[in-house]
């Protein structure tokens, strides 16, 4: 079966600190992958998708990045952390046209 | 700019009543629409992947309906209950890149 796995649950970093979030899948092979960002209040922003290995797509202007170094290996970074950046991050991978399946999520904290 | 919008934003309802919820999307270049519901400490689930205009999908006391040339979909919950309580959220898919353009949400509370 599939399984997806994010970590860390919570994090507390101090402002213009980097960021490494780290979300894994199991159990497919090429699926898309997908960085979200729930701001205070609001619904799911996409941040960054990928098709494959290498390939990545930024949805918005931000500080953060993305990188897809294996198949099932998605990564969220920063070099430095601003207080904009707080909010709850899900990673979720799917196959065109079936649903998306989501990790637990990560709070950060900026502070 | 994709944008998809979800109406109301927050909705209160008593045990029992019944309710619907409205997302609206671009009608241009339409892939598919999903629904999920997500709890609170949780992660989202998938109730709905719909792709054909007049698709009606349902599953117990929800269903879903989808009119792909107008870009909408509406969600009816029959008959809430408490455990229902939770943000209902639609996705929306173009092209065949799989990309999924969420909205913003309609949180439901129902009251025993």
């Amino acid at each position: 079966s599939q399984t997806i796995h994010q970590w860390p649950a919570t994090l507390v970093q101090p402002v213009g600190s980097p960021l490494s979030l780290e979300c894994t899948v199991e159990g497919t092979s090429n699926p898309n992958l997908y960085w979200y960002r729930q701001a205070a209040g609001r619904g799911l922003q996409l941040l960054f998708y990928s098709v494959g290995i290498g390939q990545i797509s930024s949805e918005v202007p931000q500080n953060l990045s993305a990188s897809r170094p294996q198949d099932r290996q998605f990564i969220l970074s920063s070099k430095k952390l601003l207080l904009s950046d707080s909010g709850f991050y899900l990673c979720a991978w799917s196959v065109i046209n079936t649903e998306a399946f989501f990790g637990q999520g990560t709070r950060l904290t900026v502070v | 700019i994709l944008n998809v919008e979800q109406s109301p934003q927050s909705l209160h309802v008593q045990e029992g009543d019944s309710t619907n919820f409205t997302c609206s999307f671009p009608s241009s270049n339409f892939y598919a629409l999903h629904w999920y519901r997500w709890e609170t400490a949780k992660s989202p689930e998938a109730l709905f992947v719909m792709t054909l205009n007049g698709d009606e999908k349902k599953k117990g006391r929800i269903s879903a309906t989808l009119n792909t040339k107008e870009g909408y979909s509406y969600l009816y919950i029959k008959g809430s209950q408490p455990e229902d309580s939770a943000t209902y959220l639609c996705a929306f898919s173009s092209g065949n890149t799989g990309k999924l353009i969420f909205g913003q949400g309609t949180t439901l509370q129902v009251k025993p």
